[in-house]
Formats: C-alpha cells, sequence, structure tokens
C-alpha cells in the first residue's frame, strides 16, 4: 500500500493567490482528516469527512479555507485568497470506519510558504 | 484546555530503554491513551493505544496506571532513529474516527 498520498510536498505562493492542496486516502478507509502544523499552534484539526461527507470542519480558520471530497479516494483543501499567516505544514490522515478504529495513518504533508 | 501533560524534551542514551511519562489525571472511564510520534519532517505515526491493561507491540510498551491518571511508553532499545516528538493523546473509543488532539508533545533525543 502506497500510503496516503499528498501534492504538492512543497508550495510557494504570493499572497492573494489561491492554493490548493490535495489528498488520496489509503484505499477502503472512511474517514478523511485535515490538519495544520505550526510552530506557535502545534498541530490542529481543521477538517474531517466520513464517506465523504464533511463531519466536522469547526477547525477551519475562516471563509477562505474550504475542503471538498468528491470521491473515496481524493480530497482537496483550498485556500482563497492565501495569506503570509497561512503558511504551515498541511497533513491529510485517514483511517478505517468501525467502532474500534484505533491508527490514523498520516500523509508525508505539503509545507506551504505564503509570501 | 489540554488532557495531557508531557515533559518537554528528555535524552536517553542509545540502546537503552527510553520511558516517556504522561499525565492524565482527568481521563474519564471510556477514554483511551494513544500515543503518535512524528519525526522530523514527516507526518505523525501511531505507535500503540490502551485503555487500562498494558499494551506491548512491535515498537513499543505502554504502562498505565491503575487509577488510570498517568501513562509511560516505553522504547525498550532506543536508537538514532527513534528521535522524534512523542505525542500523548486521550481521546473516545474509536480514535481514528475523530479528530485527534495534539499536545505539544515529548521531544525525545537519542544520543550515541
Amino acid at each position: 500500500d502506497a500510503g496516503v498520498i499528498q501534492s504538492p510536498r512543497h508550495e510557494v505562493t504570493e499572497m492573494g493567490q489561491e492554493v490548493t492542496l490535495r489528498c488520496k486516502p489509503i484505499s477502503g478507509h472512511d474517514y478523511l482528516f485535515w490538519y495544520r502544523q505550526t510552530m506557535m499552534r502545534g498541530l490542529e484539526l481543521l477538517i474531517y469527512f466520513n464517506n465523504n461527507v464533511p463531519i466536522d470542519d469547526s477547525g477551519m480558520p475562516e471563509d477562505r479555507f474550504s475542503a471538498k471530497m468528491p470521491n473515496a479516494s481524493f480530497s482537496t483543501l483550498k485556500i482563497q485568497p492565501s495569506e503570509p499567516r497561512d503558511s504551515a505544514v498541511y497533513f491529510c490522515a485517514s483511517s478505517i470506519a468501525g467502532p474500534r478504529t484505533d491508527t490514523q495513518y498520516f500523509g508525508p504533508g505539503t509545507r506551504l510558504t505564503v509570501l | 484546555d489540554a488532557k495531557t501533560t508531557q515533559p518537554t524534551s528528555m535524552d536517553c542514551a542509545e540502546g537503552r530503554a527510553a520511558n516517556l511519562p504522561c499525565n492524565h489525571s482527568t481521563i474519564s472511564g471510556n477514554e483511551y491513551v494513544y500515543w503518535y510520534r512524528q519525526i522530523h519532517s514527516q507526518g505523525p505515526q501511531y505507535i500503540i493505544h490502551g485503555l487500562k491493561n498494558n499494551e506491548t507491540n512491535e515498537m513499543a510498551s505502554l504502562i498505565i496506571t491503575e487509577d488510570r491518571k498517568s501513562s509511560t511508553l516505553i522504547l525498550p532499545h532506543a536508537t538514532l532513529r527513534d528521535t522524534a516528538v512523542y505525542y500523548c493523546i486521550v481521546e473516545g473509543l474509536g480514535g481514528g474516527a475523530d479528530g485527534l488532539t495534539f499536545g505539544k508533545g515529548t521531544h525525545l533525543i537519542i544520543q550515541p
């Protein structure tokens, strides 16, 4: 299994530009999570999906952020317009459904720099 | 409010057992203790989890006190590749199906 795949691995953009981060979860996993990591705030949950449906988006910082999961094998996190304070590493994770779900598998992350 | 308290950093000699403590005095009866680690520039990696019994897998052992207010993650023979930030997380059953709340973690440095 290739694990969780994220692209791009690095993104450098200018303030005001639209940024789209992509994630392919592990095949067969029903849950998909987006996290953001900064030095100041550590790892924070932004949003997660179950069977392609957003369950909890309370961690999304503001309306500039949006996430979609059009099918079971693909999700995007979009920032429009981007700001320098959005610079962070964004992680996608997935897990398999079930009452004893115990493991989230994280991707390698996308390092976003907004100039 | 943080559910767990961990030391900021720890050192351990290579080949020795690394013992990482975690306090979770407000843990409730249906909450599990999960441990993840994050090696520099990588995504977090699941290590182990437990409810009240001690647990062991190929990576580590988890010792939970009888009152469940604290636990210790043990890496039996630490190697340089175990240098990472270790996160102790308290979550309800099905911690993989809910957002994880990461604290600051413990930066474990394995010394050669």
